[in-house]
């Protein structure tokens, strides 16, 4: 079983739709969660922390669930620009900052 | 600043001939990842310093693969012999000190094809 896992997509939405990612992973010892967004041939980039109450940044809004051990990130108002992969990130406890990627769900938001 | 920067952006190989990639990461950090992306196995750590030290390299896929940090600002990944396999690209991350909430961030890539 990976360690952590993602539906990979593609999830394919019109532009201004609200769109939801899940994220599943195997190690209780989970520490710290994330999500980056990596864009078609670019480097991962940091989108935003997950805390255990939730947090919200503009559109976007990430859950995190310890016990069911799940984390999802919700997109609102989709733009084109939203088009990308976004990677579900965990790191373990006792460790240095290993960062342990899902495979990642692609998006693509269309006119 | 400059961000990561990596070098060479590509490279294109034959199997069994040396490959160096490099690595500069931003200025003040001291935490240092290789990592390797692929579509079967998607992101995957390489090996991880501090302070120029090799820390963590149990990601290191085998003897073929050595990793250095002679100081702070330059690090290489060595892929000797190269093989088809390794053909993936590689990404260069740098953070600031110990923490487990510090933002990593990754450098544009090398895209490695060995023929």
């Amino acid at each position: 079983r990976k360690e952590v896992e993602q539906d990979p997509g593609p999830f394919n939405v019109p532009e201004g739709a609200t769109v939801a990612f899940n994220c599943t992973y195997s190690n209780s010892a989970s520490q710290s969660f994330f999500w980056y967004r990596q864009d078609c041939r670019k480097e991962p980039k940091l989108l935003m922390s997950v805390y255990s109450s939730g947090n919200e940044d503009g559109r976007f809004t990430a859950q995190l669930n310890r016990a069911s051990q799940y984390i999802s990130l919700l997109i609102r108002d989709s733009k084109l620009s939203d088009s990308a992969t976004y990677l579900c990130v965990v790191t373990l406890s006792g460790g240095y900052n290993k960062l342990i990627f899902g495979a990642g769900t692609r998006l693509a938001v269309h006119p | 600043d400059a961000g990561v920067i990596q070098s060479p952006r590509h490279e294109v190989t034959e199997m069994g001939q040396e490959v160096t990639l490099r690595c500069k990461p931003i200025s003040g950090h001291n935490s240092l990842f290789w990592y390797r992306q692929t579509m079967m196995r998607g992101l995957e750590l390489l090996i991880y310093f501090n302070n120029n030290v090799p820390i963590d390299d149990s990601g290191m896929p085998e003897d073929r693969f050595s990793a250095k940090m002679p100081n702070a600002s330059f690090s290489t990944l060595k892929i000797q012999p190269s093989e088809p396999r390794d053909s993936a690209v590689y990404f260069c991350a740098s953070s600031t000190p110990w923490g487990v909430n510090n933002e990593q961030f990754f450098g544009p890539g090398t895209r490695l094809t060995v023929l």
